[in-house]
């Protein structure tokens, strides 16, 4: 079982590039999350969407863009990379309803230089 | 500032001790989870409470949802070295079943437990 892929696992970015973070679920979950976790910050809601085609922001969307492509998919972007978004990106799934697990994946290790 | 403020950040104990995780808000949630994670992975659900002073006891582990659905709580009797993780409480504050859940972490408390 697949469960929720992410891909890249690892990416060097210089400051100004753009990029993509790719999420996918096998699960038919209605709802999907990315978050970044830094040292001591456990995991920050960056956007999230609570069913195919709809988007929302979290605690700290600036810098980002979210687009739930279908059910399975929700890409993460970054327009134009700043050091500060040095950080590993989780993206998770729930099927939607109020205390369902969430479902996480690997991690994006994302270092801008 | 998190809207999950978990206490203590880290916590460095020997086998066999007992010890308890705090998980605070200002705010009222649906529910509340605990999640563990191992270092290069993502987080795997431990418990779900729903109701206000809602006790679920996992083997070692026994978790206590406050009777306002603000806090809980996370005890672990005789801690093992396989408890050794860092530990993240979860509230949801969606307020209907049809909206999605919104899941918010706290910063999390890493533990060591040492043999």
């Amino acid at each position: 079982n697949a469960g929720v892929t992410q891909t890249p696992k690892f990416q060097v970015l210089k400051t100004g590039q753009s990029m993509t973070l790719q999420c996918a679920q096998d699960m038919n979950h209605n709802s999907m999350y990315w978050y970044r976790q830094d040292p001591g910050m456990g995991l920050r809601l960056i956007y999230y969407s609570a069913s195919e085609g709809t988007t929302d922001k979290g605690e700290v969307p600036n810098g980002y863009n979210v687009s739930r492509l279908n059910k399975r998919e929700f890409s993460l972007r970054l327009e134009s990379a700043a050091p500060s978004q040095t950080s590993v990106y989780f993206c998770a799934s729930t099927e939607g309803t109020i205390g369902t697990e969430a479902f996480f994946g690997q991690g994006t290790r994302l270092t801008v230089v | 500032t998190q809207l999950l403020e978990q206490s203590p950040q880290f916590l460095s104990i020997q086998e066999g001790e007992n010890l308890t995780v705090y998980c605070n808000s200002s705010s009222v949630f649906s529910s509340l989870q605990w999640y563990r994670q191992e270092p290069g992975e993502g987080p795997v659900l431990l418990v779900t409470v729903v109701t206000g002073g809602e006790v679920k006891k996992l083997k070692r582990l026994t978790f206590q949802f406050g009777d306002a659905r603000k806090d809980s709580s996370l005890h672990i009797t005789a801690a093992q070295p396989g408890d050794t993780g860092l530990y993240l409480c979860a509230g949801d504050t969606s307020l209907q079943e049809t909206s999605g859940s919104r899941l918010t972490f706290g910063e999390g408390t890493q533990l060591t437990v040492n043999p």
